[in-house]
């Protein structure tokens, strides 16, 4: 079955605290993996996607397929930071364009 | 270019009755998606528009149909509604392709039904 999960619904640091949001899978294939974020009385957008191998924000993610995992990682939380973040993945081929989202995470940082 | 639109913002209905969701994408892409978000989850895949054909759907009854016009605008229809259908839907346009994994939100419509 293709599942994400996320098994944090709250995360509160205090600020210049290093970060890091779980996110985990399920798929039997090559997903692509994605973080997207809301901030508040903002729509749904994307952060970063694995394939990118990017720093956005000072976030960064690797994929673990390993452990079918893509943790988002930022090493000093900023409070501008606080949002809802979720992990989502899309298969490949003819798969591409299905989003399969996680529960979300809340990150709060407190100064 | 003012993005991802979605009408109406909000909707009340009753059990039983139809609704029609409207979204125009952002300029320059072919592909829209809907979603379901249901309160304290994540969007939920209903089904993916491109040339105006269905072209995936996601695990959701047949009352819920969409449609994609000419200018790759995008309705969602739901026939029948349960109050289960209360949520936020959201559509998300993209470009086919190597881009259609990269998708941009609307607002969203929030349904509520009583």
């Amino acid at each position: 079955a293709q599942r994400v999960t996320q098994p944090e619904k709250l995360l509160s640091v205090f600020k210049g605290a290093p970060v890091e949001l779980k996110c985990n899978y399920s798929y039997s294939g090559s997903p692509e993996l994605f973080w997207y974020v809301q901030y508040s009385r903002q729509r749904l957008q994307l952060l970063l996607r694995h394939i990118s191998r990017e720093s956005i924000k000072g976030f960064t993610a690797d994929l673990n397929k390993g452990e079918t995992s893509f943790h988002l990682k930022k090493p000093f939380a900023q409070e501008e930071d606080s949002a809802m973040y979720y992990c989502a993945l899309s298969g490949g081929g003819n798969q591409g364009g299905k989003l399969i989202f996680g529960q979300g995470t809340e990150l709060s940082v407190k100064p | 270019d003012a993005g991802v639109t979605q009408s109406p913002t909000h909707l009340i209905k009753t059990r039983g009755q139809q609704v029609t969701l409207r979204c125009s994408p952002k300029s320059g892409h072919d592909t829209v998606s809907w979603y379901q978000q249901a309160l304290g989850q994540g969007p939920q895949f209903i089904f993916q528009y491109y040339e105006e054909e269905e072209r995936q759907r996601g695990n959701f009854p047949d009352r819920f149909s969409g449609h994609q016009f000419p200018n790759y605008s995008s309705e969602l229809n739901v026939n029948a509604l349960l109050l289960g259908d209360s949520a936020l839907y959201l559509c998300a346009s993209s470009l086919a392709g190597l881009g259609q994994n990269i998708q941009y939100f609307g607002a969203g419509t929030r349904l509520s039904v009583l």
